[in-house]
């Protein structure tokens, strides 16, 4: 069965140090990965996509198949980036999706 | 706000009545997507159509929840004999259908209390 794993409910971080927030999924086929953000106040909305192999506000994500890993990381965090962070799993070619738990990041001045 | 929109933002209802939720998709998104998050989770899929077509529906969705997509544009999702099981935030979300790109523009969501 296809699932999500977010381990870190909570993570704190102070600002300019590293943040890594992880991610572990299970699935048969051919995975496609996102990460999700939700700031305060405001509606879920799409970080990036392992297929684009991009880098959004500094983050990156990088798909490890032998670990099955898809973890978001950032080399120095800002105050802004403070917000829930969900990791994502498509199935069917993006007819659903299956979401982790979430990740609360703070970063502490 | 070109986005997708949900209304109402909040409803509150008494155990037993009927809900009904809309969505209004960004409009050349011809895919539609609902979901359900409760405190503490990620957003679970309920169902999703392709145009004015419900291509599928989680066993999430109990015979109590109904959708529609009348001519492929905005969504209803109604709840029928509410329970406190049923309190949650509702997600709409719409995305086109085209090559890679597979991520959704979600909606603020209808946060649904029953009391």
């Amino acid at each position: 069965a296809q699932r999500v794993t977010q381990p870190e409910k909570l993570l704190s971080v102070f600002k300019g140090a590293p943040v890594e927030l992880k991610c572990n999924y299970s699935y048969s086929g051919s995975p496609e990965l996102f990460w999700y953000v939700q700031y305060s106040r405001q509606r879920l909305q799409l970080l990036l996509r392992h297929i684009s192999r991009e880098s959004i506000k500094g983050f990156t994500a990088d798909l490890n198949k032998g670990e099955t890993s898809f973890h978001l990381k950032k080399p120095f965090a800002q105050e802004e980036d403070s917000a829930m962070y969900y990791c994502a799993l498509s199935v069917w070619s993006g007819n659903q999706f299956y979401f982790g738990t979430g990740t609360s990041l703070t970063v502490i001045p | 706000d070109t986005g997708v929109s949900q209304d109402p933002r909040h409803k509150i209802t008494k155990r037993g009545q009927n809900v009904t939720f809309r969505c209004d998709p960004i409009s050349e998104h011809n895919r539609l997507y609902w979901y359900r998050q409760t405190l503490g989770q990620g957003p679970e899929f309920l169902t999703y159509f392709q145009n004015e077509a419900q291509l599928e529906k989680s066993r999430l969705l109990s015979d109590r929840f109904s959708a529609e997509r009348p001519k492929g544009s905005f969504s209803t999702l109604e709840i029928q004999r509410t329970e406190q099981g049923d309190s949650a935030m509702y997600l709409c979300a719409s995305s086109l259908v085209q090559g890679a790109d597979y991520g959704y523009t979600f909606g603020s969501g209808t946060r649904l209390t029953v009391v």
